[in-house]
């Protein structure tokens, strides 16, 4: 079955600590997106990719950090940096070609202790 | 900045009754526009998509787009328990990129 995979699903962190959250997908899309839930708000880009080897930063980029070194993967670390880390995250993909119809995983939900 | 807003609820709707869910946006170069159900918990799943003004219909839920007032609907028809989640709206502009609202918390009241 196709589809996007997150790894792992929850997650507990000490602060000071770089954590790393996987995204695979095997949709064969191109773009591919994180974004940041906190309870009772909507959605927010964290950083997207649109092919592979680039990326852009979203509207919180500060104290995250990307790689997309193949079309499949797209993890996301939270390092240190960012001041309040403790949320719901989630990866999407969208298919070229296609106006914005995205298609996520289940999310990672990451606790900082 | 891109903004999308909706009210966030709880709309509560008796079962059997027509839900009315409304979301309004700030950039007029908008071209798509999205809803998206998310149970508590639960990643967003997409339920209706829109990109020309008027009604589009899918079963019970019709999306309604207005771009000259910037504002986009979803109706839900015969509501069942089942639906009772968060709404998100979201509307996409020419680079791709999405913006969500806050969502909508509606409750289906058996």
């Amino acid at each position: 079955d196709g589809g996007i995979t997150q790894s792992p699903k929850y997650l507990f962190r000490k602060e000071g600590q770089n954590v790393t959250l996987s995204c695979e997908q095997n949709l064969n899309h191109d773009a591919m997106y994180w974004y940041r839930q906190d309870p009772g708000q909507g959605l927010r880009l964290i950083y997207y990719s649109q092919i592979v080897n680039d990326f852009q930063k979203g509207d919180i980029a500060e104290g995250y950090s990307v790689s997309r070194e193949k079309k499949e993967s797209f993890p996301l670390t939270v390092t240190s940096a960012q001041k309040n880390p403790t949320a719901f995250y989630l990866c999407a993909s969208l298919a070229s070609g296609s106006t914005g119809e995205l298609f996520f995983g289940e999310g990672s939900r990451l606790t900082v202790l | 900045q891109k903004e999308v807003e909706q009210n966030s609820g709880p709309l509560s709707v008796p079962e059997g009754a027509i839900a009315s869910l409304n979301c309004t946006y700030s950039d007029r170069g908008s071209q798509s526009f999205f809803w998206y159900r998310q149970y508590s918990g639960k990643s967003p799943e997409l339920i209706m998509f829109i990109y020309s003004n008027g009604d589009k219909e899918d079963g019970r839920f019709t999306a309604q787009l207005n771009k000259a007032s910037q504002y986009v609907s979803l109706l839900i028809r015969d509501s069942q328990p089942s639906d009772s989640a968060t709404y998100l709206c979201a509307v996409g502009g020419g680079y791709q990129k999405v913006t969500f609202g806050t969502g909508t918390k509606l409750q289906v009241i058996p």
